[in-house]
């Protein structure tokens, strides 16, 4: 079946250091992905999408790459700061509609 | 970026009553609306695709009969959970996208039920 997964369920960093978060997917090749955050009880917010044939993607303190040898799309955030702390989620499009398949999510915690 | 609206943010009902949430693109007409379920500590898990003017299309194991959509307008999707059980209790989203395989989706705030 086809997976996309984030295999770290929590991350924590010291303020000021790059967090870099994983999502793999396994037997299929998007054509993107896309990253979101979400904080407690709230929706989704888009972040950054990445198309297959673009190697990195850049959005102020954020990076994100695609790798399709290794089936992989890795988040950075540069000098992380406390109000980074969320959950970050990878998400393919799906069928006809793009309807979005999420990860499972990564909880990221940023300490002073 | 454009804006969907849920309401309510949270509701309590009682067990075996039907709870109403509705889902509206502010200022975009919204071609597609989606409903996701997220339970605590898990990511979202996608329900239904619901167009407008016509049928919803749901996801394997997801109960038609107990989960309905109405996609009435271009503004306006809603989604009934009928005869709601405390295992219904979930975080429940919605998004929007602007155009059929619009690659960015608009999600709404959330709506907290709690099945008592």
């Amino acid at each position: 079946s086809q997976k996309i997964e984030q295999n770290s369920e929590a991350l924590n960093i010291q303020e000021g250091k790059t967090a870099t978060l994983t999502c793999n997917y396994t037997n299929y090749s998007p054509a993107y992905l896309q990253w979101y955050r979400q904080d407690p009880g709230r929706g989704p917010v888009f972040l950054l999408l990445i198309r297959e044939n673009e190697k990195e993607k850049r959005k102020e303190r954020l990076k994100v790459t695609f790798d399709t040898t290794l089936k992989q799309s890795l988040f950075h955030i540069t000098a992380s700061q406390p109000a980074d702390s969320a959950t970050y989620l990878c998400a393919r499009l799906s069928g006809g509609y793009n309807k979005l398949i999420f990860g499972a999510g990564t909880r990221l915690a940023v300490h002073p | 970026g454009a804006v969907v609206s849920q309401h309510p943010s949270w509701v309590i009902c009682k067990s075996g009553t039907s709870v109403k949430i509705e889902c509206r693109s502010l200022d975009f007409q919204a071609t597609t609306m989606f409903w996701y379920r997220q339970f605590p500590k898990q990511s979202l898990m996608l329900m239904a695709t619901s167009n407008e003017g016509s049928k919803a299309t749901y996801e394997q194991g997801v109960e038609k009969d107990k989960f309905l959509i109405n996609h009435a307008s271009l503004t306006l999707s809603t989604l009934t959970v009928t005869s709601a059980h405390p295992e219904d209790s979930s975080f429940y989203i919605c998004s929007a996208i602007q155009r059929r395989a619009s690659t960015e989706a608009f999600f709404g705030q959330g709506t907290r039920l709690t099945v008592v």
